[in-house]
């Protein structure tokens, strides 16, 4: 079945860590996405990526970084400069530009830093 | 800019009533895409039902519907028979030709179904 995977489900740190999140799709979409959400808030961009190799941030993307060395994998580090780092995070992936198209989400991973 | 503007942070619909969702949108983009995600209390963001800017007719998907209003800027989604499942938090999004891949999404709106 084709979709979007997260792991870990949840991930507990301590402060001061560096922590990756993974994400990967088997969807062929060029396009992928990292989103954060608080309780009871939207999502806020963190980072975008269209192509292999290439970013962009996002309206958030202090204290994260990214990389997109294959087309199915886009992992997220949440790095210990980012203030406030335990919330929900959603990665999505579409196909590119093509609006008609929807984001397709993975199931998300919850950080807890202690 | 882009933005999408849901002012109701939380809604109650007696099971089997309908129930309307607002949604305000503000794009300088000629061309876009609107869409409404529903997010249960398990976190993961379920896609609904989509509506194109040149769309004559409003979107259908089964018990949901979204009232297009071109010139209002407003696409508001209608859940018709309202069922306990349909509790749950709703995000409405849109994209835009000229703005490439990025999606911009609302605060959403907390939908609990009454029995």
């Amino acid at each position: 079945d084709g979709g979007i995977t997260q792991s870990p489900k949840y991930l507990f740190r301590k402060e001061g860590q560096n922590v990756t999140l993974s994400c990967e799709q088997n969807l062929n979409h060029d396009a992928m996405y990292w989103y954060r959400q608080d309780p009871g808030q939207g999502l806020r961009l963190i980072y975008y990526s269209q192509i292999v190799n290439d970013f962009q941030k996002g309206d958030i993307a202090e204290g994260y970084s990214v990389s997109r060395e294959k087309k199915e994998s886009f992992p997220l580090t949440v790095t210990s400069a980012q203030k406030n780092p335990t919330a929900f995070y959603l990665c999505a992936s579409s196909i590119l530009l093509a609006g008609v198209d929807e984001q397709f989400f993975g199931p998300g991973t919850r950080l807890t830093v202690l | 800019a882009q933005k999408i503007t849901q002012t109701q942070p939380g809604m109650f619909v007696q099971e089997k009533e309908a129930v309307t969702l607002d949604c305000t949108y503000d794009t300088s983009d000629p061309s876009y895409g609107l869409f409404w995600y529903k997010q249960p209390s398990s976190g993961e963001m379920i896609f609904l039902i989509y509506q194109g800017s040149y769309d004559q007719q409003n979107a259908t998907e089964g018990r949901y519907s979204l009232n297009f209003q071109k010139a209002r800027k407003s696409a508001n989604l209608v859940i018709s028979a309202s069922q306990l499942g349909d509790s749950a938090m709703y995000f409405c999004a849109m994209r835009g030709w000229n703005t490439g891949n990025q999606f911009y999404f609302g605060t959403g709106t907390s939908l609990t179904v009454i029995p």
